[in-house]
This record gives C-alpha cells, sequence and structure tokens, in this order.
C-alpha cells in the first residue's frame, strides 16, 4: 500500500542528546514536510524539500537539521540545541506545486 | 493575530446531532483544506476546496471566498466522527489552524 511511515510512533530521549526520526514515502512524491505540533497550536514548518538534495527551513527551523538523500526518505534530526523539543512530528509529503499533502501517523518524541 | 482560527475550539454534541465547525482566515488562498486527526495522531484529509461546496459521505464543507470563511458540516454524527478537525489555508505555502476537538457522545 502506497502512505508514509515514521518511526518510532513514541520516542524518550535524554536532555541534550540529538534524536534522528525517520519518514519514509513510497508515493513518488517529489516534496516532503516536517512539522511539529504542540497541543493548542496549529501544526508549525520545520523544514521542507522540495526536491533530493535540496531542502529549505520552514517557520521553527531552529535546533533542527534535515536530510534529502533519497527521493523517499526525509529524516530529521532534533539537536540538543533545540530548546523545548517535547512534541508531535508529523511528516507529510505531496506532488510539489499541488496544494493536497498526505500525513504519517507522527512520533510522539518526549525529552527528560 | 493568527491567520487561521477555528471556532469552537472544543465542542461535544449527543449522537444524531447536526455540527458546523468554523474556520475564518485572513490572508488570500489558492485553497483551503479540512483534515481530521484522529487520537492516535495520524491526520487524514478530509477536503480541499477553493469554492463552493463540496460533500463526502455524511461531511459536508463550504467556503465563502469574499467572506474568507469556511464551514465543516457532519450531519447524523456518530462517536467515531470523535477526533480533532483542522482547518487549513495555503497559498505559496500552508498555515494550520489550531484545531477544533469534537467528541460525539452515544
Amino acid at each position: 500500500d502506497g502512505g508514509i511511515t515514521q518511526s518510532p510512533k513514541y520516542l524518550f530521549r535524554k536532555e541534550g542528546q540529538n534524536v534522528t526520526l525517520s519518514c519514509e514515502q513510497n508515493l513518488n512524491h517529489d516534496a516532503m514536510y516536517w512539522y511539529r505540533q504542540d497541543p493548542g497550536q496549529g501544526l508549525r514548518l520545520i523544514y521542507y524539500s522540495q526536491i533530493v538534495n535540496d531542502f529549505q527551513k520552514g517557520d521553527i527551523a531552529e535546533g533542527y537539521s534535515v536530510s534529502r538523500e533519497k527521493k523517499e526518505s526525509f529524516p530529521l534530526t532534533v539537536t540538543s540545541a533545540q530548546k523545548n523539543p517535547t512534541a508531535f512530528y508529523l511528516c507529510a509529503s505531496s506532488i510539489w506545486g499541488y496544494n493536497e499533502q498526505f500525513f504519517g501517523p507522527g512520533t510522539r518524541l518526549t525529552v527528560l | 493575530k493568527n491567520e487561521v482560527e477555528q471556532s469552537p475550539q472544543n465542542l461535544t454534541a449527543q449522537e444524531g446531532e447536526f455540527i458546523t465547525i468554523n474556520c475564518s482566515y485572513s490572508v488570500g488562498i489558492s485553497a483551503l483544506h479540512w483534515l481530521q486527526q484522529h487520537p492516535g495522531g495520524g491526520i487524514v484529509s478530509l477536503f480541499m476546496l477553493s469554492s463552493g461546496k463540496k460533500k463526502h459521505g455524511r461531511l459536508i464543507a463550504t467556503i465563502n471566498i469574499q467572506e474568507k470563511h469556511s464551514s465543516l458540516h457532519i450531519t447524523a454524527s456518530h462517536p467515531r466522527d470523535s477526533a480533532v478537525y483542522i482547518c487549513a489555508v495555503s497559498y505559496d505555502k500552508v498555515i494550520f489552524g489550531p484545531g477544533t476537538s469534537l467528541s460525539v457522545i452515544p
């Protein structure tokens, strides 16, 4: 089945550690996105990528890094520089230039 | 002021009731989206519309471009409709509203 997978669903890390969240899609979409969701707030864009080996900062990129070495994969690293990393992280993909995005199931990150 | 606002923030309904969730926005858009987020966190796209009205099963979405307003209606609500409903608008980027948490009680 076509879709987006994120792993793991729940992730716990100690403060000061970097952690990488996985996002894989088999929809053959060019564009991929990372969002952060906090209680009572709308999704906020962290990074997006229109094409392999290219990515752009979103509205809240500080403390995060990404890579796009393959069309199918867009991993997000939450670095120790991110001051408040505990949140729900959602990955999405779309045909570039087309508005509809398809979302993965999300990863809930808790930093202890 | 947020670019996308939703009302109500929380909504509890009895099974069978007609439900309306509202979305207002302040920017020029190319499309408006209604999304459903289940308790587990996964998000499903319900509608994408740029004018008029769309219907899918018991769900109806309308948009008034001049008034910068959209509504999502659920007819004959059911407990399985319990979820967070998110309005999002797209122009050169996508902006998400804060969501409306709906609980339908049997």
